[in-house]
């Protein structure tokens, strides 16, 4: 059974810094998926990675992907307080045909002026 | 070309009364996922289904709670008897297939229902 984790769960940090937020996962996931939860919204996808190796960017965003590790990792780049928000990583799981997405448990961000 | 359509977004609803919730995946998807988030949590698996089909209903309780995607209409996650404890944000997703093809989920709303 998919087990996906995170950490941090809640961070705090301040305009202008880096910062990095883990993904591991239990076991076999073919995609590793992003998303950002502002409160009382829906979730927004900020990136797939299909493939061991595979990075991908977006702004300040950069997610990448260790499939041997069974790790992927969101890294924050000169943050800024639009990014605070919930961020979720999920894992794939399941037979072809009947997958469905396991999430983390979800990484609070507050970005401090 | 809308997004996944969920409703009511908010619902509130008495202890024992009937919840119906309610999604239109996105044009062109034909699998949909149900979710559900308790406050201060991440998102659950609840069922996914395809067109008239249930593929996966692991993640859904043993009582009370139904899910139907029928060949016309909307889905539908049906929460009969309705507890405080089902207090939640019902999340629906869509996707136009599971292969290398479908590799986005697009999210819904969400419905927000609370149990007084």
């Amino acid at each position: 059974e998919l087990k996906v984790e995170q950490n941090p769960l809640f961070l705090s940090m301040q305009e202008g810094k880096n910062y990095t937020i883990y993904c591991n996962y239990s076991t076999t996931s073919d995609r590793l998926y992003w998303y950002r939860q502002d409160p009382g919204k829906s979730l927004e996808s900020l990136f797939v990675l299909l493939s061991n190796g595979a990075v991908k960017q977006e702004g300040r965003l950069m997610a990448s992907l260790d499939t041997k590790a069974r790790l992927s990792t969101l890294h924050i780049t000169a943050a800024v307080h639009d990014l605070s928000a919930t961020y979720f990583c999920a894992g794939r799981t399941g037979i072809q045909g009947a997958q469905k997405l396991v999430f983390g448990q979800g990484t609070r961000l507050t970005i401090n002026p | 070309n809308a997004g996944v359509m969920q409703n009511p977004r908010h619902l509130v609803r008495r202890r024992g009364q009937e919840a119906r919730l309610r999604c239109s995946p996105m044009k062109g998807h034909s699998h949909v996922y149900w979710y559900r988030q308790l406050p201060e949590e991440g998102l659950k698996f609840m069922v996914y289904l395809q067109k008239e089909n249930i593929i996966d209903e692991s993640g859904m309780p043993k009582e009370r709670f139904s899910a139907e995607f029928p060949k016309e209409g909307p889905s539908i996650l049906r929460i009969q008897q309705v507890v405080r404890g089902d207090s939640a944000a019902y999340f629906c997703a869509s996707s136009r297939s599971t292969g290398r093809s479908g590799n986005t989920i697009y999210f819904g709303e969400g419905s927000w229902l609370t149990v007084v």
